[in-house]
């Protein structure tokens, strides 16, 4: 059965505190794994697609990472404006998307 | 920038209305997707369409029919709304890979 499991549901950081977010998957024929952001009440923003395992990609202080089995969300130096829900999402057979119950962060000035 | 939009952004419906949530994308997309999100259960999939006329059942889609009539637009009905389908709707289109969202539908069945 296709899965994806983000740990940890929430997380609470100080500013300048840097962290990782995971994201592990079982999912067959994997095509992609993503990364979202989601600001409550609006729908997700996309950030990052990551292919193949080894693969890295930055944008600003954020940092995605992916192995076989996970993917990690690096974050360093946090700031108050990064404080959303972080979601993992993988690309299945038939271009299905599915989607991890998300990572809640809170970075506290 | 693609550009995915959803009819409303708050409805309130009463229990045993049929209830419409419409989807349009701009970028000529073979694939769209409706999903609901609820508070610790992330994101699930309800219904996807990957062409016109064609769809998929997701993971969810008792209580849920879906349309696509035209490529563009991914309609998703509510046979008779029910209190339990109280949620925030998300549509999504896809290309060969990224999926991009709409703003969602909070939808309230009272």
């Amino acid at each position: 059965e296709d899965q994806v499991t983000q740990s940890p549901e929430a997380l609470r950081l100080q500013e300048g505190e840097s962290s990782s977010l995971n994201c592990s998957y079982t999912v067959s024929g994997l095509r992609g794994l993503f990364w979202y952001r989601q600001d409550p009440g609006k729908g997700p923003e996309f950030l990052f697609t990551l292919y193949s395992a080894g693969e890295e990609k930055e944008k600003e202080r954020l940092k995605a990472t992916l192995t076989k089995k996970e993917s990690f969300l690096h974050i360093t130096a946090p700031k108050p404006e990064d404080s959303a829900t972080y979601l993992c999402a993988v690309q299945a057979s038939f271009n299905k998307f599915y989607f991890g119950s998300g990572t809640k962060l809170n970075v506290k000035p | 920038d693609v550009k995915v939009t959803q009819s409303s952004r708050y409805l309130v419906k009463r229990t045993g209305e049929k209830v419409f949530l419409e989807c349009v994308q701009d970028m000529d997309h073979e694939n769209m997707f409706w999903y609901r999100q609820d508070p610790g259960l992330g994101l699930r999939l309800i219904y996807f369409s990957y062409d016109v006329k064609m769809k998929e059942k997701g993971d969810i889609p008792e209580g849920y029919s879906v349309s696509r009539e035209k490529k563009e637009r991914f309609s998703l009905i509510l046979e008779s709304a029910s209190t339990n389908q109280t949620s925030m709707y998300l549509c999504a289109s896809s290309g060969r890979d990224r999926a991009f969202f709409g703003q969602g539908t909070r939808l309230t069945v009272v």
